[in-house]
Order: structure tokens, then C-alpha cells, then sequence
């Protein structure tokens, strides 16, 4: 069955940066896109955007433009979210979701992960 | 950036009554490229409803989906105590895929 298994929970201090990388198993990596999703402590979703797992065309949120780095290891089946110069805005779960279709436009997220916490303290 | 506001912010109702949530767009959502997710405490969120009215896999036939255009609605039609949870409904119709801001279901 479809997994995404996420990287531990992190603890960064401002001004850092933070990798999470969700490893996906149980189908083909390159079939399905992968949209990366966060939430702020008894907030709503926030999509953060997206990549193609078929050809790294990304699509970023425009709050985080210009912080936020999406790539992919095809060779691993595994997504990750590099996002910089951390405040403690960006305390929060990030997930990472699989997209109905390998261009996560005109997409549905299909599968999530289980969620990675970020938390952004001094 | 299309906007989707999600009404009410909290639903109150008892197991076996019926839920009607209401998510609408600041723009046109074509092709109903909407979905509907369920999230419970400490949890992931969990596909229900996609394309406005289909359900996922192994969602139950008492939730149901409809609407067009900038106005969508979830209903449920008898709600099961594991039904009390937070309901997000997302547009894909653009790249920049947006979010509602969830309407809580809770145990009146």
C-alpha cells in the first residue's frame, strides 16, 4: 500500500534552516507528485506547493517564495522541503501529500504523510 | 490567489443528526475541481471527497459532496461519533492549490 514516512521532528533556532524529506513506497514515484502542506499550532492547512516527481517542475505558495526549495531523489523514491531563515512563524507540522496525478495541478491530495513538527524557538 | 471560506466555523450537533458544511470560492472553481478532507486531533488529514462528489476509497455513502462554481457543500447525513472532526475543503483548479479554513464538527 501507499506510504509516506516523514523525517523525525526538529528543533532550529532562528534564522536556520530545516530539511524534511518524506520517502514514499508502494507505487511508482514518478506516477505522483508530491505537495508539501503545513500547519501552525490550531491553524488551518496551508499548502506550501508543489513538485513533479516526473520532471521537478515546482510550484510555490506565494507567502513562501524565495524561502522554499522543493526537490526530489528519484534513485530513493524520496520528496524534500528545504525551507530558510526560520522565524517562529514557521513552528508548525509540515506534511507532505501525494498528488492524484504526476503535475499536482488540477490535483487532489491522494496520500499523506504522517507529519514532521518544526519547531522554531531561541 | 483564489480564497475559500469555509462556513460555519463550528458545527454543533448530536451522533444521528445531519451536517451541512459550506466552503465558497472567491473565484470560479471549474470542472469541481474541489475536495473535502477530514482531520482529527494529532492526525494527518484524510481524503473524503474529490471532483466536489466523488468519494474516496473506503469513505462511507453517509458523506456526500455537491456543488459548482463558488459555492460547494459536505454533507453528512447521520453523524457517527467517530464523524467529530475538523473538515478542510481544498480547490485544485488553480496551481497555487489553496485551502479553506475548516469548520469543526463537535458533540453538542
Amino acid at each position: 500500500q501507499v506510504q509516506l514516512e516523514q523525517s523525525a521532528a526538529e528543533v532550529k533556532k532562528p534564522g536556520a534552516s530545516v530539511k524534511v524529506s518524506c520517502k514514499a513506497s508502494g507505487y511508482t514515484f514518478t506516477s505522483y507528485g508530491i505537495g508539501w502542506v503545513r500547519q501552525a499550532p490550531g491553524q488551518a492547512l496551508e499548502c506550501m506547493g508543489w513538485i513533479s516527481t516526473y520532471n521537478g517542475y515546482t510550484n510555490y505558495g506565494q507567502r513562501l517564495q524565495g524561502r522554499v526549495t522543493m526537490t526530489t531523489a528519484k534513485s530513493t523514491s524520496t520528496a524534500y522541503m528545504e525551507l530558510r531563515s526560520l522565524t517562529s512563524d514557521d513552528t508548525a507540522v509540515y506534511y507532505c501529500a501525494s498528488c492524484s496525478s504526476a503535475n499536482c495541478q488540477y490535483s487532489h491530495f491522494e496520500h499523506w504523510g504522517q507529519g514532521t513538527l518544526v519547531t522554531v524557538s531561541s | 490567489e483564489i480564497v475559500l471560506t469555509q462556513f460555519p466555523g463550528t458545527l454543533s450537533l448530536s451522533p444521528g443528526e445531519r451536517a451541512t458544511l459550506s466552503c465558497r470560492a472567491s473565484q470560479s472553481v471549474s470542472s469541481s475541481y474541489l475536495a473535502w478532507y477530514q482531520q482529527k486531533p494529532g492526525q494527518a488529514p484524510r481524503l473524503l471527497m474529490y471532483g466536489a462528489s466523488g468519494r474516496a476509497a473506503g469513505i462511507p455513502d453517509r458523506f456526500s459532496g455537491s456543488g459548482s462554481g463558488t459555492d460547494f457543500t459536505l454533507t453528512i447525513s447521520r453523524l457517527e461519533p467517530e464523524d467529530f472532526a475538523v473538515y478542510y475543503c481544498q480547490q485544485y483548479h488553480s496551481s497555487s492549490l489553496t485551502f479553506g479554513g475548516g469548520t469543526k464538527v463537535e458533540i453538542k
